[in-house]
């Protein structure tokens, strides 16, 4: 079985450009999760999907951070402007459903903004 | 204050110890503990599930949930430098699918 799969694997930007991450969950996992993972701490969720619907976003920063996931399979997070606090590494995680035990995690972006 | 706190580490060990990690809470809704390994530049994967208190058992591994004390814990049997990672707990409520995550502990398990 496939895992969940992310690109970039790294990117290096200045602070107020753009970015955009993608990410192409397991194969029939309707639930979809954007992480962002400090250096140092661990994961907090950005976003959850519950196929192409957003169920949290509660601390989505959305004057700057955008995600969506138009056919309910792959999803792209986008931050413009940029800042250096949001140098960290992007998790996206997929689950078959809302509620069942294993999420299972992509490699992650590291992002770096200088 | 955090929903979830993690002891900092870093821990270093010699192989065969036993490590002991841990995580205490202060949402009670919590009813799912996890704990997921995550190595250098990888995602985190699954390591063990529980649900509500107890203890469960997979190989060198412990986990033990405490809910009466909101503490968690994670045993490591004759620790392998194979073990060395970042260790999280994970925790969820029984509505909802969020995954609230502590800082994470560095573990070094040193030939």
């Amino acid at each position: 079985e496939a895992g969940v799969a992310q690109s970039p694997r790294y990117k290096i930007i200045e602070k107020r450009q753009s970015v955009a991450f993608w990410c192409n969950p397991i194969s029939g996992h309707a639930t979809l999760y954007w992480y962002q993972q400090i250096l140092g701490q661990g994961p907090k969720l950005l976003i959850q999907f519950q196929n192409n619907g957003v169920v949290d976003d509660s601390q989505l920063p959305k004057d700057r951070f955008s995600a969506e996931r138009l056919k309910g399979v792959d999803s792209t997070l986008k931050i413009q402007p940029a800042k250096l606090e949001d140098s960290a590494v992007y998790l996206c995680a997929s689950r078959t459903g809302p509620t069942n035990t294993e999420a299972f995690f992509g490699q992650g972006t590291r992002l770096t903004v200088v | 204050q955090k929903e979830v706190e993690q002891d900092p580490g870093p821990l270093s060990v010699p192989e065969g110890a036993i490590v002991s990690l841990n995580c205490t809470y202060s949402n009670s809704a919590f009813q799912y503990f996890m704990w997921y390994r995550q190595y250098s530049r990888k995602g985190p994967e699954l390591l063990m599930y529980t649900y509500s208190s107890g203890n469960k058992e997979d190989g060198r591994f412990t986990a033990q949930v405490d809910k009466s004390s909101k503490y968690i814990s994670l045993f490591i049997r004759d620790s392998q430098p194979s073990d060395s990672a970042t260790y999280l707990c994970a925790m969820k409520e029984t509505s909802g699918s969020r995954l609230t995550f502590g800082e994470g502990t560095q573990l070094t398990v040193n030939p």
